[in-house]
């Protein structure tokens, strides 16, 4: 088990469709990372959370909207996605940004896009 | 952003040491090199990270070239449990980009 919860873990959707992604760690981390992952791919960075404030957009689609709520919670929303955008997302936390911290990753969701 | 480069792949027999190679000739005076690894149908599992001097935890041990364009993660006897693709990361603030990766198989 991680210290990363990510939910669902497995979510179908329709092109149409509005959906969120949730991630949450307890950890007392402050910052918070969520990652793209295609099959037998390198995980890519797509957005950075420190101190919960949007530090960096790796010029991820508008369809992908993050949101920090507080420091223990990271949410993707989902929107007018595309097929290509089926893969897996990670979420990811780490004491601060700094290149020091260790980051601490979730299992990730499954998403599959119809 | 600073890029590693690492084999593709290597094979291991269990119970044996793994010496894991990765270079990163554009290496910058404060990236810190970190090690990665990521098991089937898991997220990245963090290894080990250093700066200068080698470094060793319970999972593995990190020697670093006196220039610091390449490192070495050792697994010091290999379980099958150690089969997984590990990455070699230079951490730059606020990002860390995987690069290919090394896929490592452990042999029975």
């Amino acid at each position: 088990d991680t210290e990363v919860t990510q939910t669902p873990k497995h979510l179908v959707m329709g092109m149409t469709n509005k959906k969120s992604l949730k991630c949450e760690q307890h950890m007392g981390h402050r910052a918070m990372y969520w990652y793209k992952q295609k099959a037998k791919k390198p995980p890519e960075l797509m957005f950075v959370y420190s101190y919960e404030k949007l530090s960096i957009n790796e010029s991820v689609p508008s369809r992908f909207s993050p949101e920090c709520p507080n420091s223990s919670l990271l949410n993707l929303h989902l929107h007018a996605l595309q097929p290509e955008d089926s893969a897996l997302y990670l979420c990811a936390s780490a004491l601060w940004t700094g290149s020091n911290s260790p980051l601490h990753f979730g299992n990730g969701t499954r998403l599959t896009v119809t | 952003d600073a890029k590693t480069t690492q084999p593709n792949s290597m094979e291991s027999n269990e119970e044996e040491p793994v010496h894991l190679p990765c270079n990163h000739s554009t290496i910058s005076g404060t990236d810190y090199i970190h090690w990665y690894r990521q098991l089937p149908s898991q997220g990245p599992e963090y290894v080990i990270h250093g700066l200068t001097s080698n470094v060793n935890n319970r999972m593995a041990s990190l020697a670093i070239a006196e220039d610091r364009k390449s490192s070495t993660l050792i697994l010091h006897r290999a379980t099958l449990r150690d089969a997984a693709v590990y990455y070699c990361i230079l951490g730059n603030d606020y990002k860390l980009s995987f690069g290919a990766g090394t896929t490592v198989t452990v042999r029975a």
